[in-house]
């Protein structure tokens, strides 16, 4: 399968700790997207990368959110410091960098955290 | 990117066709209509997109309105697995590259 693979599927932490969620993008896609979906609601954007460059942050991301993708490849998103209002789907995205009107969104299948 | 509204839900009986609308009254000249839909347990996944004309691919059709202030997708046959939640997106081509904007979609229902 050459989609977008997210590691792990499942997270369940306590209250204060850290956590850390992979992705990795389908090969030659230049643009890597993270959402956060909580239970009902539509996908809320929360950063995306162009290549290693990291190029929006959206207000949702706090300062204990932190995306990184160092080689313009996979990413990571850490939260710090976990509260019960992180618990939602955390999905990721990517997209090629290409001219044109499509801009396709290729989304994987989420990791879903509780914070207990 | 600019709003969009979609009823909460809808039903539908399998094997009938399916219109999902969408309003968006005030879409601007660059937005292009875009809509994902996001079956249970998985993420969202593009369905089909459109400017002006009416579009068509092999998953569904898009009917757009003269005026460009709704559209309306078109499952031709709805399927058991078509039941999703079916979001319609304003995207502006001058920052098409950049982060898509849900709203809360219309879930469907498909009777068997």
């Amino acid at each position: 399968d050459t989609g977008v693979s997210q590691d792990p599927r499942h997270k369940i932490t306590k209250r204060g700790q850290n956590v850390t969620f992979r992705c990795d993008p389908i090969s030659e896609h230049n643009r890597l997207y993270w959402y956060r979906q909580t239970l009902g609601q539509g996908p809320e954007f929360l950063t995306y990368f162009q290549n290693e460059a990291q190029l929006e942050k959206s207000r949702l991301l706090s300062d204990r959110f932190s995306a990184e993708r160092p080689k313009g490849s996979f990413s990571t998103l850490e939260i710090q410091r976990t509260e019960q209002g992180d618990s939602a789907m955390y999905l990721c995205a990517s997209s090629p960098s290409v001219r044109g009107t499509r801009y396709e969104q290729y989304f994987g299948p989420g990791t879903r955290l509780t914070v207990t | 990117d600019a709003k969009t509204t979609q009823p909460n839900s809808m039903e539908s009986n399998e094997e009938e066709p399916v219109h999902l609308p969408c309003n968006h009254s005030t879409i601007s000249g660059t937005d292009y209509i875009h809509w994902y839909r996001q079956l249970p347990s998985q993420g969202p996944e593009y369905v089909i997109h459109g400017l002006t004309s009416n579009v068509n691919n092999r998953m569904a059709s898009l009917a757009i309105a003269e005026d460009r202030k709704s559209s309306t997708l078109i499952l031709h046959r709805a399927t058991l697995r078509d039941a999703a939640v079916y979001y319609c997106i304003l995207r502006d081509v001058q920052n098409a590259g950049n982060m898509l904007t849900f709203g809360g979609g219309t879930r469907l229902m498909v009777k068997p």
